[in-house]
C-alpha cells in the first residue's frame, strides 16, 4: 500500500522556471510532512518539512504547500537552478504498526534543471 | 549526511552468503533506523533501534534479516542466505533523539549475484 504518491517519476524546467513538486498521500494520521533531496550515490538530505497545523512553509528558494483537505503537497522551487537537479522525495510522518513514528517516503521524482 | 558513516558502499555477495552493512551514527546521536530502497521504489523504513534495543522491526522480513545496536560499536544490518531480491541500496539514518531531524548516510549498495 503506497500511502505517500509522487506520481510523476521526472520532471525537466529551463533554469530560473519554477520547479512543482507534487506529492499526495492517503493516511490523514499523518501530522508532518517533509522533503529529501538525493543526488546520486549520496544519502537523502532534508530540504524543507512543514507540520500539519500549518499550509505553507517557506526558506528561500522553496516553499512547500500542504492542502489537507486534499491530502496533497507540493514543493516549488524558484527560481530552478542547474544544482537542484537530484531525486525529491516526499516524506510523511506516521507511526509504524510497531508504534513508533517512523517517516513514509513517496518513490522520487527525479529533477532536472536544464540550463 | 556528513557524520553519518555507512560502510561498505558496495558489497557484492552471491546468493547464500551473508551480508553484513555497518552504520556509524553522528556524535551524539543514539537513535538509529535503516532504510532499504529496491530499484525504482521509494525508501522502506526497516527497524529502528537505540543503544542495545530493537524498538520498532515492523518493517523488517521475517526471515534471514536482523539488527542490532550494540551499547560500543556500529549498528548492524544482517542478512543471511542472501537472495537476489535482496539488491537493493540500504540506508541508515540517525537522530539525537526522538521526532528529531533524521541525518542519511550514504547507503551501501549490496549487489546479489
Amino acid at each position: 500500500d503506497q500511502q505517500v504518491k509522487q506520481n510523476s517519476p521526472s520532471l525537466s524546467v529551463q533554469e530560473g522556471r519554477i520547479s512543482i513538486l507534487n506529492c499526495d498521500y492517503t493516511n490523514s494520521m499523518f501530522d508532518y510532512f517533509l522533503w529529501y533531496k538525493k543526488y546520486p550515490a549520496e544519502g537523502p538530505t532534508f530540504l524543507i518539512s512543514i507540520s500539519s497545523i500549518k499550509d505553507k512553509n517557506e526558506d528561500g528558494r522553496f516553499t512547500v504547500f500542504l492542502n489537507k483537505s486534499a491530502k496533497h503537497l507540493s514543493l516549488h522551487i524558484v527560481p530552478s537552478q542547474p544544482g537542484d537537479s537530484a531525486v525529491y522525495f516526499c516524506a510523511a510522518s506516521g507511526k509504524t504498526q510497531g508504534g513508533s513514528e517512523k517517516l513514509v517516503f513517496g518513490k522520487g521524482t527525479k529533477l532536472t534543471v536544464n540550463p | 549526511n556528513a557524520g553519518v558513516m555507512q560502510n561498505p558502499r558496495h558489497l557484492v555477495r552471491r546468493r547464500g552468503q551473508e551480508a553484513r552493512l555497518r552504520c556509524s551514527p553522528m556524535k551524539g546521536h543514539s537513535h538509529v533506523y535503516w532504510y532499504r530502497q529496491l530499484p525504482e521504489e521509494g525508501l522502506k523504513f526497516m527497524v529502528y533501534l537505540q543503544k542495545e534495543n530493537i524498538i520498532d522491526e515492523s518493517g523488517m522480513p521475517k526471515e534471514r534479516f536482523s539488527a542490532e545496536f550494540p551499547k560500543e560499536g556500529p549498528s548492524i544490518l544482517r542478512i543471511q542466505q542472501v537472495v537476489r531480491g535482496d539488491s537493493a541500496a540500504y540506508f541508515c539514518a540517525t537522530e539525537r533523539g526522538l521526532n528529531e531531524k533524521l541525518f542519511f548516510g550514504s547507503g551501501t549498495q549490496l549487489s546479489v549475484l
